[in-house]
């Protein structure tokens, strides 16, 4: 099992611009959740999905949205970039929502100029 | 609000010496706790959860209601410990996780 795969692994964007990224859960993890980590700080929450469902959103703007398709698949789509969005964006899936045991992937290195 | 600190970004030892990662979290209700760990060029993965109260590698974390703390522990540090930590807690019934600030561990020869 590859585990939680993340593409594209880098990107460059610049200001004004959308960029969508994707996650590939492990094999049998119908949850998926994002999270964005600026240099520095801690994984910050953005959103949960399970079963193509929204289960929680976390403090970002509407810029950010997110969907998960019926092979549990999901992507994290940011409008209107902001030098501020330049992060690491994490996907973590796990078995069910409310489980602790998140398995993460190696992040999206998102870079806005 | 709910918060995790870390109070410490950076923590650096002697191979051997006692090692303690502090954790503070500020949280209505009662949370999960958990020490996640990154090591160099690693994903994030969990390391002990507070539930499970058990030994990994040597880490032990008590949860202290009293004081709201987590602190991680280890009697005797070694080099292979060197990574990145991270608390978190998730709030009942929520998928979220809230993560610290992180402590960079370094441990020296």
């Amino acid at each position: 099992d590859a585990g939680v795969t993340q593409s594209p692994t880098h990107l460059i964007k610049t200001r004004g611009q959308h960029v969508t990224l994707r996650c590939s859960p492990i094999s049998g993890h119908k949850s998926v959740s994002w999270y964005q980590q600026v240099l520095g700080q801690g994984p910050q929450f953005i959103f949960q999905y399970y079963e193509k469902e929204e289960r929680g959103r976390g403090n970002f703007p509407d810029r950010f949205s997110a969907r998960q398709f019926p092979n549990y698949s999901s992507e994290l789509n940011v409008n209107a970039l902001l030098l501020g969005d330049s992060a690491l964006y994490l996907c973590a899936s796990s078995l069910v929502p409310h489980n602790e045991k998140l398995f993460f992937g190696s992040g999206t290195q998102l870079s806005v100029l | 609000a709910q918060r995790v600190t870390q109070p410490e970004k950076l923590l650096s030892v002697f191979k051997g010496a006692p090692v303690e990662l502090k954790c503070n979290y500020s949280y209505s209700g009662s949370p999960e706790l958990f020490w996640y760990v990154q090591y160099s060029r690693q994903r994030l993965q969990l390391l002990l959860r507070h539930i499970s109260r058990e030994s990994i590698k040597g880490f032990t974390a008590d949860l202290n209601k009293g004081e709201t703390s987590f602190h991680l522990k280890k009697p005797f540090a070694q080099e292979e410990d060197s990574a990145m930590y991270y608390c978190a807690l998730i709030g009942s019934n929520t998928g979220k996780l809230i993560f610290g600030q992180g402590t960079t561990l370094q441990v020296k020869p």
